[in-house]
């Protein structure tokens, strides 16, 4: 059974600031997605990273991906107060035609001025 | 705008009741899945549907039932519900399945 660990579960940092979140997977997989999600709304997407090394950037976010390791991290650069959401990844897994996503419990973040 | 739409937005039942959730996918999208996401967890996969049948399924009861229809909408039917069913349930429609989720806005359901 695939396994998704965020952590931190909760992050409060200051503007300005940097930090990693990081996801960790149990098995084998070629696909990870990074979302976010404002309070009763429902999922954003930012990254779907794709293969080992896959690096990629969206204003203040960088995702990476590192298949051997089975690890994913969402870097946050300067940190400003729209940031503040809770962020999930989320890895896909295959059997008998069917995908799904399995969901870190996600991490929580808070960014104050 | 997503694309997917839900319906109804929010949704209070009593416990025992059935309800059913719909969802409108994007056009040409094939592939529809849902998710119960429980409040202050991660959204957890209920199953998949692929051209009108289903072809995956999570953790959860039979009394948790779908249908998709040739216009790609699909419903989500729970039967006997609980208290612990109290979640939102999102929709997420694919053109290939595992590629590129679009998530619908949500169904709020609150049991009592």
């Amino acid at each position: 059974e695939l396994k998704v660990e965020q952590n931190p579960l909760f992050l409060s940092m200051q503007e300005g600031k940097n930090y990693t979140i990081y996801c960790n997977y149990s098995t084998t997989s070629d696909r990870l997605y990074w979302y976010r999600q404002d309070p009763g709304k429902s999922l954003e997407s930012l990254f779907v990273l794709l293969s080992n090394g896959a690096v990629k950037q969206e204003g203040r976010l960088m995702a990476s991906l590192d298949t051997k390791a089975r690890l994913s991290t969402l870097h946050i650069t300067a940190a400003v107060h729209d940031l503040s959401a809770t962020y999930f990844c989320a890895v896909v897994s295959s059997g008998a035609g069917s995908y799904q996503l399995t969901f870190g419990k996600g991490t929580k973040l808070s960014v104050i001025p | 705008e997503t694309g997917v739409t839900q319906s109804p937005t929010h949704l209070i039942k009593t416990r025992g009741q059935q309800v059913t959730l719909r969802c409108s996918s994007q056009s040409g999208h094939n592939t529809v899945s849902w998710y119960q996401q429980a409040l202050g967890q991660g959204p957890q996969f209920i199953f998949q549907y692929y051209r009108e049948e289903e072809n995956g399924r999570g953790n959860f009861p039979p009394r948790f039932s779908g249908l998709q229809f040739p216009n790609y909408s699909s419903e989500l039917n729970v039967n006997a519900l609980e208290l612990d069913d109290s979640a939102l349930y999102l929709c997420a429609s694919t053109h290939r399945a595992g590629y590129g989720y679009t998530f619908g806005s949500g169904t709020r359901l609150t049991v009592v």
